[in-house]
Parts: C-alpha cells; structure tokens; sequence
C-alpha cells in the first residue's frame, strides 16, 4: 500500500524552461511535505518542504505547492538547469510519527541543453 | 563539517551469509533513521533510533536484520543470514531535533548485492 505516489517515473524538458513534478498521497495525518534530489551514487539530498499549514513555499528556483483538499503536491523549478537533473523523490512526514519519512518511487527528471 | 558516511560502499555476499553495515551520523545528531531502496522502487523506513534507543522498528523485514546503537553514536545493520531479496541500496540518515525538524541528511548508501 503506497501511500505517496509519482506517478511519472521520468521528465524531460528543455533547459531554462520550467519542470513541474508531481506527487500524490493518501495519509490524511501527513503533516509535513519534502523534495529530496538524488543524484547517482550518492545519498539522497534535502531540497525544500512545506508544511501541512501552508500552499505554498519558495526558495530560489525551487517552489512547492501543497493542495490538501486533493492531496497533491507539486515541485516546481523555473528555470531549470542541466544541473538539475536527478531523480527527485517526494516525502511525507506524519506528526507523531517520529519524523520516519514515507517516500515515494521518485521521478528523473532530464534537463536537455 | 562531516555528512553521514556509510560503510562499506558496496557489498556483494552471497545467500546465507552474514554482512554488517556501519553509519556514522552527523555529530551531534541524536536521531538516526535506517532506509532500503529495493530494485529502484520507493526508498522505505525500517528503524528510527533516538540515542541509543530503538523508536520505532516498524519497517524491519523479520528477524534476520538487527540494527544497533551502542553509546549512540554510530550504527550497525546485521542482515544474517541474508536472502536474496535483501539486495538493494541501504541509506542511513540522521537529523538534529533541535534544528529543522524533519530535515533528515542522508549518507551516501551501502548498496548490498546477495548472490
């Protein structure tokens, strides 16, 4: 039972234009929302969260939306760049779950020069 | 300052055979959080150790894995005897619960190959 879904397993778009990346979850007691970038080889890597209060949240490049009346959130990055691609995995958080994170299958996200 | 580091990088055994897995956490970091990411599907939680206390070992397979904190600082994953079904990348992760909450920053993965 996946209870956070990216149901596109890959994107691809141009450089400087913008990548959209999608997420649905079925958990109503998620509280809390995160973007992490995974790059080959590595770990995955913090990018930006939002919590369940808000709709919507902005650091640089890199934007999240939260709609909680349909479960879904999104990741929107403007302009993207070749660095940006990764495989972006979304994550949930439920408040009294002690931080445990439920992530879901992820989307590589190719960013074409 | 130092990320989390896991070692080894890479283990291939074969079935029956016991591995060991070690992470070391930020400094400081009292929360420290087992993941596997199985054949490229979702990245799935199996314990969350607060010091050297298991909070929650929701996520563990079975028996056959048993995880360690020992004067809460680094970690050990024991898979004994391990199946085939244990292949895949095995991340560590560790957050500090003064700072951002659910931040968690992860270690570079023990990708664990049974043969």
């Amino acid at each position: 039972d996946q209870q956070v879904k990216q149901n596109s397993p890959s994107l691809s778009v141009q450089e400087g234009r913008i990548s959209i990346l999608n997420c649905d979850y079925t958990n109503s007691m998620f509280d809390y929302f995160l973007w992490y970038k995974k790059y080959p080889a590595e770990g995955p890597t913090f990018l930006i969260s939002i919590s369940s209060i808000k709709d919507k949240n902005e650091d640089g490049r890199f934007t999240v939306f939260l709609n909680k009346s349909a479960k879904h959130l999104s990741l929107h990055i403007v302009p993207s760049q070749p660095g940006d691609s990764a495989v972006y995995f979304c994550a949930a958080s439920a408040k009294g779950g002690g931080n445990k994170l439920t992530f879901g299958t992820g989307t590589q996200l190719k960013v074409e020069l | 300052e130092a990320g989390v580091t896991q070692f080894p990088s890479h283990s291939v055994i074969e079935k029956g055979q016991t591995v060991t897995l070690r992470c070391d956490p930020i400094s400081g970091h009292d929360n420290l959080y087992w993941y596997r990411r199985v054949m490229g599907k979702e990245i799935k939680f199996l314990l969350h150790f607060v010091k050297e206390s298991k909070q929650d070992e929701s996520g563990m397979p079975n028996n056959r894995f048993l995880a360690e904190r020992t004067g809460g600082t680094y970690s050990t994953l024991k898979v004994q005897p391990a199946e085939l079904e244990d292949s895949g990348v095995y991340f560590c992760a560790s957050s500090n619960p003064l700072s951002a909450h659910y931040e968690q920053y992860f270690g570079p993965g023990t990708r664990l190959t049974v043969t």
